[in-house]
């Protein structure tokens, strides 16, 4: 248990659908990031979020759309995806970052299948 | 970004130490080596962060070289629970963590 969960787990969802993806960390942090994992690829980062504000977004299709209401709480607004967009969606948040240490705390992920 | 080498995979044998090699040559002075793990569809998990003395905690420890171009993750006593992917990542700061392909470390009974 690492103070961050991801809801749900498991998502199956055709093109046509509109779904969210949330995240919820416990550990006071004040950054949170989406990350998505294709199959055998390495950890792709997609959004990050600090004092909710987005301060990057490494050129994301607009059919993912994140928001960020508060500190604790991360979603990831999905529309129109395509089958290529299945893949393992993670979150994690760690402290402000500017020049330090501050490692970040991963969720147990959403494993989203497009059909 | 300072780029990060590591070997593709790695076995141990369990109750071993396993020593997980980092090559970051291109690492600027105000640059962190950091180390997660991911157990297989799980999400990645911290371990251990330094920038230049070496590092211990309850999970690893972190002998980074003098020089700083090169630095190793030690897991003093592998259990079959430790496999998983090592990535080694080198960052000013947590806002922007990298990864790449990583260690495959398989510890074997």
């Amino acid at each position: 248990e690492t103070g961050v969960t991801q809801t749900p787990r498991h998502l199956v969802m055709g093109m046509t659908n509109k779904k969210s993806l949330k995240c919820e960390q416990h550990l006071g942090h004040n950054a949170m990031y989406w990350y998505k994992q294709s199959a055998k690829k390495p950890l792709e980062l997609m959004f990050v979020y600090s004092l909710e504000e987005r301060v990057e977004n490494n050129s994301v299709p607009s059919r993912f759309s994140p928001e960020c209401p508060n500190s604790s709480h991360l979603f990831l607004h999905l529309h129109t995806l395509q089958p290529e967009d299945s893949a393992l969606y993670l979150c994690a948040s760690s402290q402000l970052a500017g020049t330090g240490g501050y490692e970040q705390y991963f969720g147990p992920g959403t494993r989203l299948t497009v059909t | 970004d300072a780029k990060t080498t590591q070997p593709p995979s790695m076995d141990c044998a369990e109750g071993r130490a396993a020593n997980l090699p980092c090559n970051h040559s291109t690492i600027s002075g105000n640059e962190y080596v950091y180390w997660y793990r991911q157990i297989h569809s799980q999400g990645p998990q911290y371990i251990i962060h330094g920038l230049k003395n070496n590092e211990t905690n309850e999970m690893a420890s972190l002998i980074i070289t003098e020089d700083r171009k090169s630095s190793t993750l030690i897991l003093p006593h592998a259990t079959l629970r430790d496999t998983a992917v090592y990535y080694c990542i080198v960052r000013v700061g947590a806002n922007d963590m990298r990864f790449g392909a990583g260690t495959r470390l398989t510890v074997k009974p």
